[in-house]
């Protein structure tokens, strides 16, 4: 893998259901993965930082997995509410000593 | 400190203008980045400050963009002679320092429309 990709590309669910969305990233010269949620008008905002193969962290309702050794990380959110709509970022730290940013997944849930 | 902040939110423009956008970054960040993202990408880097210095340039960045930095402090990003496909929204973000870990607080972007 060359490059950040995300996958799906946008995502519709209901409130209540759980979701969960793919991050691949290059694992070669592998520093951290990191995760942003990005709401519509407003900044980005970090979400995770992850460096270590078997990571796991979580934040409320949202959490995340990372695999370094293949080069994948999870975003998982329990019970999705209406408020959790929004662009789902990963983005990795490679040896360019900046982030390289996948495509996003952009989140509606529906009421 | 309110974070990093980007002006103008919202810039339209013709076509063979020249726009400027400013960042004035979170002050003890020493790391300053351009990012742009267009419809349906995510963001693409552009530029990156250590301090006042530039230390790298995307290709992305052709001659007529060019990027400042000059006390270190806040930050200009100057499009000459725009384009329609410079239609984008131009984000900026800080960081405190080089570490992997360290994340990016970002400004809410400038909106650029050329027509």
């Amino acid at each position: 893998i060359l490059n950040v990709e995300q996958s799906p590309q946008s995502l519709h669910v209901q409130e209540g259901d759980s979701t969960n969305f793919t991050c691949s990233f290059p694992s070669s010269n592998f520093y951290a993965l990191h995760w942003y949620r990005w709401e519509t008008a407003k900044s980005p905002e970090a979400l995770f930082v992850m460096t270590l193969n078997g990571d796991e962290k979580k934040k409320g309702r949202i959490s995340a997995t990372l695999n370094t050794k293949e080069g994948y990380s999870y975003l998982y959110i329990k019970g999705s509410q209406p408020e959790d709509s929004a662009t789902y970022l990963c983005a990795s730290y490679n040896a360019g000593n900046m982030l390289t940013f996948g495509g996003g997944t952009r989140l509606m849930v529906k009421p | 400190d309110t974070g990093v902040s980007q002006n103008p939110r919202h810039k339209i423009t013709k076509r063979g203008q020249n726009v400027t956008f400013r960042c004035d970054p979170i002050s003890e960040h020493n790391r300053l980045y351009w990012y742009r993202q267009t419809l349906g990408q995510g963001p693409e880097f552009l530029t990156y400050f250590q301090n006042e210095a530039q230390l790298e340039k995307s290709r992305l960045l052709s001659d007529r963009f060019s990027a400042e930095r000059p006390k270190g402090s806040f930050s200009t990003l100057e499009i000459q002679r725009t384009e329609q496909g410079d239609s984008a929204m131009y984000l900026c973000a800080s960081s405190p320092g080089t570490g992997a870990s360290l994340g990016y607080t970002f400004g809410s972007g400038t909106r650029l429309t050329v027509v």
